[in-house]
């Protein structure tokens, strides 16, 4: 088993749906936790980052951790076909390896105009 | 402000061969992490090195190397390349703080083709 485990899709929606991404996770010890989106061919894009348990807004966005759950969750309000990437869940724990990301694999988005 | 910048962003190699790839942080930032993309396997952590000393690293064979200089640029070797080898290199940058966790951001990645 995995230690991130994230659903790879495809997901397809509606410009203008909310959209919800999640990954759950099975190391407790992870407490940093972040979002990217990677276009094809290019490198993943920081949308979020956010330390232990509770709710972050940026914009459309709005990043969700319930440590007790292991569960983690993207939103995205509004959305555009601009949307339409990678999503890339990854976390790691402190001290010593905390800058050694663990990642989902991936859940591909396709907003239809 | 100047992101993450590797090189080459293609390379096309034989099996057997050696390849070196090249990353330049974000200025200021003092930590540099790779990893490996595939279809396959997703994002994988090959090491990190901050200070200009390997912290971290992952499960990979002996055969990934890489170092860091003063001015915080990093490179990454591998050696004896073998098929398997093919994917999207990419190299992460972090202001970093100590051993704590910041902001990882990355580059657009190396395109190793091994043949």
């Amino acid at each position: 088993q995995k230690e991130v485990e994230q659903d790879p899709g495809p997901l397809s929606v509606p410009e203008g749906a909310i959209v919800s991404l999640n990954c759950t996770y099975s190391n407790s010890a992870f407490q940093y936790f972040m979002w990217y989106r990677q276009y094809s061919r290019k490198g993943p894009e920081l949308l979020m980052y956010t330390y232990s348990s509770g709710n972050k807004e940026d914009g459309r966005f709005t990043a969700q951790v319930d440590k007790s759950s292991k569960y983690i969750s993207l939103f995205i309000r509004d959305s555009q076909p601009s949307d339409s990437a990678t999503y890339l869940c990854a976390m790691t724990s402190g001290g010593g390896s905390a800058r050694q990301l663990t990642f989902g694999s991936g859940t591909q988005l396709t907003v239809l105009p | 402000k100047a992101g993450v910048t590797q090189t080459p962003r293609y390379l096309i190699k034989t099996r057997g061969q050696q390849v070196t790839l090249s990353c330049s942080p974000i200025s200021g930032h003092r930590s540099v992490s790779w990893y490996q993309q595939t279809p396959g396997q997703g994002l994988q952590f090959l090491f990190e090195y901050f200070s200009e000393t390997q912290r971290n690293k992952g499960n990979f064979p002996g055969r990934f190397s890489g170092r860091q200089f003063s001015n915080s640029r990093s490179e990454m070797n591998v050696s004896t390349l073998e098929l398997g080898d093919s994917a999207l290199y990419l190299c992460a940058s972090s202001p970093a703080i100590g051993l704590w966790n910041t902001e990882a951001f990355f580059g657009q990645g190396t395109r190793l083709t091994v043949v």
